[in-house]
């Protein structure tokens, strides 16, 4: 089945030690998106991709970058987390010229301790 | 700013009733709108998406669009205990990319 994978589905990390959450999608769609989400939150967007097209929320923190080496992998680089950084971070995606319908993956849950 | 509001909730239903979940944004520019469920712990899965106004049904799932009033709703017939989730409204704008705004969400509670 196509689908949005995220690994590690769990990721403990100490304050200030970077980390790296890794996305990758089947379902050959070209954007791709990195949300943050905290208890009892809407979604916020962080990134988007937009094919190769990196695209930057203005109120993104600069401690968090990402990468998309081809069009099924994205990367989140948190590199100095703080204990705010604590959440659950989400990956989805969408194909361009259709809906506008985005899916996501299951997420990876972030503790920093 | 634009934004999708909801009521956080939360709504408590009896199994077997109607539950009705609303939300109401201020982009008059989104077109496209889309209901997700959450789990407690989970990521939200995509239910419903609705574009033009009136009602749109998909088994005990109805999303309402009343573009004019800047409203949208889901109905859930015969609700069960396994609905029991947080239902997040989002909208998104046909201008640039698809950025897609979520509301916080409705958290609703089917009562056994």
């Amino acid at each position: 089945d196509a689908m949005v994978i995220q690994n590690p589905r769990y990721q403990v990390t100490q304050f200030g030690k970077p980390v790296t959450l890794s996305c990758s999608q089947t379902l050959n769609h070209n954007v791709m998106y990195w949300y943050q989400q905290k208890s009892s939150q809407a979604p916020k967007l962080l990134f988007h991709y937009y094919d190769k097209d990196f695209n930057n929320e203005a109120d993104t923190p600069d401690n968090f970058q990402s990468r998309r080496p081809n069009t099924s992998f994205c990367f989140l680089d948190i590199r100095s987390p703080g204990l705010g950084d604590a959440a659950m971070y989400l990956c989805a995606t969408s194909l361009t010229g259709g809906s506008y319908e985005q899916y996501f993956g299951p997420g990876t849950r972030l503790t920093v301790t | 700013q634009k934004e999708v509001e909801q009521n956080s909730g939360p709504l408590s239903v009896p199994e077997g009733a109607i539950a009705s979940l609303n939300c109401t944004y201020s982009d008059r520019g989104s077109q496209s709108f889309f209901w997700y469920r959450q789990y407690s712990g989970k990521s939200p899965e995509l239910i419903m998406s609705i574009y033009s106004n009136g009602d749109k049904e998909d088994g005990r799932f109805t999303a309402q669009l009343n573009k004019a009033s800047q409203y949208v709703s889901l109905l859930i017939r015969d609700s069960q205990p396994s609905d029991s989730a947080t239902y997040l409204c989002a909208g998104a704008n046909s201008g640039g990319y698809q950025k897609v705004t979520f509301g916080i969400g409705t958290k609703l509670q089917v009562i056994p």
